[in-house]
């Protein structure tokens, strides 16, 4: 089955606490990206990816880092948590380098920086 | 840059009314717009796409949605609400560029 995967999907933690959450999708798409989704604001860009070795800045990149080693995996690596990171987060893919095709996201990670 | 603004955050409809779920959008070329329905727990999945060739598209589940340029506008409609369209709405644009820009969201409720 076609798919994006994170996990975990829940996840809890204290500020300054190293944290990754994994993303791998099965589709071979070239484009992958990181959203966070909060109340009232939608979903805004973290980073995205447009191949392998090649990442970028979205819209709201502090306090986060990411890494495109494999076609497969994009991990989200948030070196030192802060409460205003609380949030829902989507990994999402689409085949094409551009965003004229669809996305297909995950089903999010609930994380709580306490 | 491109913008959405999506108008109300909270739709409610009786089940079988009609369904209106408003997007206004700027751009400074022709864009891409999507709209994405996102049910409880789960990720966002694709309603439908305009890319030009046609200005009223339909998509999944009943949905259409039509592009009106003069009004910048892409609203998404469906005849006839069911209980399982109770969700989240979210319409977005794209530039050709590598980004997407997503509205707020609008949640549907639908009333028995």
């Amino acid at each position: 089955e076609a798919q994006v995967t994170q996990n975990p999907r829940y996840l809890i933690t204290v500020t300054g606490k190293k944290l990754t959450v994994t993303c791998s999708q099965n589709m071979n798409h070239e484009y992958m990206s990181w959203y966070r989704q909060d109340p009232g604001l939608g979903l805004r860009q973290i980073y995205y990816s447009m191949n392998v070795e090649v990442t970028d800045k979205g819209d709201v990149p502090e306090g986060y880092k990411v890494s495109r080693k494999e076609k497969r995996n994009f991990p989200l690596i948030l070196e030192s948590p802060s409460p205003n990171q609380t949030s829902l987060y989507f990994c999402a893919s689409s085949m094409d380098r551009g965003v004229s095709s669809p996305l297909h996201f995950g089903n999010g990670t609930r994380l709580t920086v306490t | 840059a491109q913008s959405v603004t999506q108008l109300g955050s909270h739709v409610s409809v009786s089940e079988g009314a009609l369904v209106l779920l408003r997007c206004n959008y700027s751009s400074s070329v022709p864009p891409y717009l999507f709209w994405y329905v996102q049910y409880p727990n789960q990720g966002l999945q694709l309603l439908l796409k305009y890319t030009s060739a046609a200005t009223l598209v339909k998509g999944i589940n009943g949905f259409e949605a039509e592009f009106k340029k003069s009004e910048t506008s892409f609203h998404l409609t469906k005849p006839s609400a069911h209980m399982s369209d109770a969700a989240e709405y979210f319409c977005a644009v794209s530039d050709y560029g590598n980004k997407l820009v997503f509205g707020a969201g609008t949640i549907l409720r639908v009333k028995s």
